[in-house]
């Protein structure tokens, strides 16, 4: 079963307006970590947000901010003031703990792309 | 150094070839990780290491095998791939519990012939 699930396959925005990318998630675990990341055509993934589920307030980190949303399942990416480097794809990923010793699983959403025009 | 470095970036091998990945990592992490992504699809777990042992094997066609010689170094053993082996492998790694969260490399752009 799908744990992780963005809606948006595609977004686009204008330069220097605010978007939000959906996402929600399902797991059973108290204990959980939310991430952001980011990938642009090169592939690397770019860690952008973290939010854990006892963390009582929204993340937030320069442009970006987590919208969570506890009881709906849901954490939400704001980017705020787009700029055209922000066209990439992002992904919504979350941890569970898994397997022995420190050993996590990271499961990821499909994701969204982003296109930032003019 | 907050980086995990993947060698090669890209590499093409025949059906017949082994060849091996590397990534590499000096932040004292003891958690690394093998992702494999398809194009327009999401990284999907492979296998988990943690402090040197293998932790989580998502059930991988033993034609990859993974091993973990120090704390440092990750690899991952390419033998007798298939086309529809090619793909991006990111190498990822995490302090205890992923607490500070999952640094990843910039990947291995494999193409199989």
């Amino acid at each position: 079963a799908q744990k992780i699930t963005q809606t948006q396959p595609g977004m686009f925005v204008q330069e220097k307006e605010a978007v939000t990318l959906d996402c929600t998630y399902d797991t059973s675990d108290p204990s959980y970590g939310l991430f952001w990341y980011k990938q642009p055509s090169s592939g690397e993934m770019i860690f952008l947000i973290y939010q854990g589920s006892y963390d009582q307030q929204n993340a937030t980190e320069g442009r970006y901010s987590l919208n969570f949303q506890k009881a709906r399942k849901s954490a939400n990416l704001v980017i705020s003031a787009s700029q055209l480097g922000d066209s990439a794809m992002y992904f919504c990923a979350m941890r569970e703990p898994r397997g022995t010793g420190t050993a996590s699983k990271l499961t990821f959403g499909t994701g969204t792309r982003l296109q930032v025009t003019l | 150094d907050t980086e995990v470095t993947q060698t090669p970036k890209h590499l093409v091998m025949g059906m017949t070839n082994k060849k091996s990945l590397k990534c590499e990592q000096h932040m004292g992490h003891r958690a690394m990780y093998w992702y494999k992504q398809k194009a327009k699809k999401p990284p999907e777990l492979m296998f988990v290491y943690s402090y040197e042992k293998l932790s989580i094997n998502e059930s991988v066609p033993s034609r990859f095998s993974p091993e973990c010689p120090n704390s440092s170094l990750l690899n991952l053993h390419l033998h007798a791939l298939q086309p529809e082996d090619s793909a991006l492998y990111l190498c990822a790694s995490s302090q205890e519990r992923a607490a500070g969260g999952y640094t990843f490399g910039s990947g291995t752009r494999l193409t199989v012939v």
